[in-house]
Formats: structure tokens, sequence, C-alpha cells
């Protein structure tokens, strides 16, 4: 067990929908990272934040955004999802520069 | 910009032998290198990291790492593999110097053989 927490663990939706995922990070942990991972595109960063506010951002869509809360844990929200939004989304955390990331179990979105 | 091969997708081997899995990476500065294994329908695992320091790294559940800067790579072993060993294991970097995100390989898919 990493220590990284994420809800829920299974969604199935429509496309044209929108869902939120959410992540705890470790205990003392400021980054939180969000990747998506799927077979034909491997693990993709998506965005990162620390200590609230954005650091980097990756391959990520218009149609998602993300956010850090004031207790450290964070939100992926998707809008207007497609059929190639179906993955596993994974969050991870770390505490700074040549930190190690955790990653948690993930949310696998299946998208109909 | 950084990049990260894993040149092979699958790699198989029979239990008791040892295991090599191969990365080579690209970064513009200094790198910080890490592996992750991947079990089935969980998340990924880190495994080990070399940062600065000694060369051979040694990580969780007797794997090693050998970080060779003349020819950027960081080729996880493992003397004696067994079953349990068999998932996904990815490769990752990131440049020292600069604010940048882990990159990962695409992955490399171990199968060890009774």
């Amino acid at each position: 067990d990493s220590g990284v927490t994420q809800t829920p663990k299974h969604l199935i939706t429509a496309t044209g929908q929108r869902v939120t995922l959410r992540c705890s990070p470790r205990s003392g942990d400021l980054s939180v990272y969000w990747y998506q991972q799927s077979l034909d595109q491997g693990l993709q960063f998506l965005i990162q934040y620390y200590n609230g506010e954005e650091r980097a951002k990756g391959n990520i869509l218009e149609r998602f955004s993300a956010q850090q809360f004031p207790d450290l844990h964070s939100e992926l929200n998707l809008s207007s999802l497609e059929l190639g939004d179906s993955a596993l989304y994974f969050c991870a955390s770390g505490t700074g520069r040549g930190e190690t990331q955790y990653f948690g179990p993930g949310t696998r979105l299946l998208v109909l | 910009a950084q990049s990260v091969a894993q040149p092979e997708d699958q790699v198989n081997v029979a239990e008791g032998n040892p295991l090599t899995v191969k990365c080579t990476y690209s970064v513009s500065g200094n790198p910080y290198l890490f592996w992750y294994v991947q079990y089935p329908n969980r998340g990924l695992q880190f495994l080990l990291k070399y940062i600065t320091g000694d060369n051979l790294v040694k990580g969780s559940y007797g794997f090693e790492a050998e970080f060779n800067k003349s020819q950027t790579s960081f080729h996880l072993k493992k003397p004696s593999a067994i079953v349990s060993d068999s998932a996904l294991y990815f490769c990752a970097v990131r440049d020292v110097s600069g604010n940048t995100p882990l990159v990962f390989g695409k992955g490399t898919r171990l199968s060890v053989i009774a």
C-alpha cells in the first residue's frame, strides 16, 4: 500500500458526461500528479500540483481540469467525455525535487 | 526534451535465471532515473531510483539497476527470477536541472516461466 488513495475504483459513464476523480496524497506529500494510462498511449503525464498551485502541465486536454485543495487532496475533472477517454487514471504524490512518486491504485474509467 | 526507451515489449526468462530489462534515456542535463513495476489491475509500485552516487542501485525484491552515463542506460537486473516477478516494468527519467515531470517508457512485460 503506497498511502495514496483514489476514488472511485471504477467508473462507467456515457459519452458527453462529466466525471470527477479524487485523490488523497500520502501524509506529508505536497505534490500531486495525474496520469492517464491507455493501451495505445502508455502512461501519459497530465498535470502536477504543488501545495495548491499548478506546477507543470503535460498532455492534458482542454476538456480536462484539475485542482488541489487546501487539505492537499486533488480532483481531476473530465468533461464532454468521449469513447477515447476510457483509460486508467492514476494519481501519484511526492515531496519535492528528485522525489520518488508514489502511485495510487487508479480509477478505471469506461465511457460507453 | 526528455525521453526514455525500453526497446523490448516483452522479455521471457526461465525461473532461476538472471533477468535484465533494458532502459536507455535522453536528458539535456543530469538524470534522475526510476524503475516501477505494475501488477495486473494495480497501480505502479516504486522499485528503485538513481539520484547520485554509486552507479549500482539496489531496490526492492532483490532488484538492482546500474547507471551507465556513457551509454545513457539504466538496465534493471535480478540475479535469479521468480514466477511472481512477472509483471509490467516501467523505466522513468526526469532532468535534475529543470522543473520537468517524470517521463515514462512504454513498459516491458516480463514473463517468468516455471
